[in-house]
């Protein structure tokens, strides 16, 4: 699997988007980008995942460069409550779900 | 619709002890997985199981085994702990679909302390 580097942490506040940077420069053709966040104390949360296009949901937007060598997660107005620590993985995909390597990710914190 | 639960939610053991950890599905999901998270890394992927056979492993010792049930539960075994066993376990269930993005639900986790 692709190894991927992300900032240990970053500040947003309250109402504006936060934009979560993620480098997956050894990335092969048929590994997709996942996106997964853990608030604390719980179980990590699955967001987005996304190929090569630009993916939005209802919790955020995926946005993955043309060479595919890095991607940004943004949250369009984040809240108190998208406090959290924020994984980035690449991987191939399997029909039995992706049996994840988790880095240290991004710890997010939003400010009032 | 129940997601996923684990149990017990905290448990303290002494090195060399023997720990049981369980973990329900959510519902209509038929694959769990589970993960060690030590304090302040990412989760760590310690194997898969599918029609109750381990399908997948990762880099974990003989210590760890596990078994899935029937009903699709699971359990985690884990014998003569070590202090470095200390960490939060989490369970995630899935449900194999074919050509289809397959999401895993993460459970809130077991806090095991090894004393």
């Amino acid at each position: 699997d692709a190894k991927t580097t992300q900032p240990t942490s970053m500040d947003c506040a309250e109402g504006r988007a936060a934009n979560l940077p993620c480098n997956h420069s050894t990335i092969s053709g048929n590994e997709y980008v996942y996106w997964y966040r853990q608030i604390h104390s719980q179980g990590p949360q699955y967001i987005i995942h996304g190929l090569k296009n630009n993916e939005t949901n209802e919790m955020a937007s995926l946005i993955i460069t043309e060479d595919r060598k890095s991607s940004t997660l943004i949250l369009p107005h984040a809240t108190l409550r998208d406090t959290a620590v924020y994984y980035c993985i690449v991987r191939v995909p399997d029909n039995y779900g992706q049996n994840f390597v988790f880095g240290p990710g991004t710890r997010l914190s939003v400010l009032p | 619709d129940a997601g996923v639960t684990q149990s017990p939610t905290h448990l303290i053991k002494t090195r060399g002890q023997q720990v049981t950890l369980r973990c329900s599905p959510k519902s209509g999901h038929d694959t769990v997985s589970w993960y060690q998270q030590a304090l302040g890394q990412g989760p760590q992927f310690i194997f898969q199981y599918y029609e109750e056979e381990e399908r997948q492993r990762g880099n974990f010792p003989d210590r760890f085994s596990g078994h899935q049930f029937p009903n699709y539960s699971s359990e985690l075994n884990v014998n003569a702990l070590l202090l470095g066993d200390s960490a939060l376990y989490l369970c995630a269930s899935s449900l194999v679909a074919s050509g289809a993005f397959v999401t895993q639900y993460f459970g809130p986790g077991t806090r095991l302390l090894v004393l």
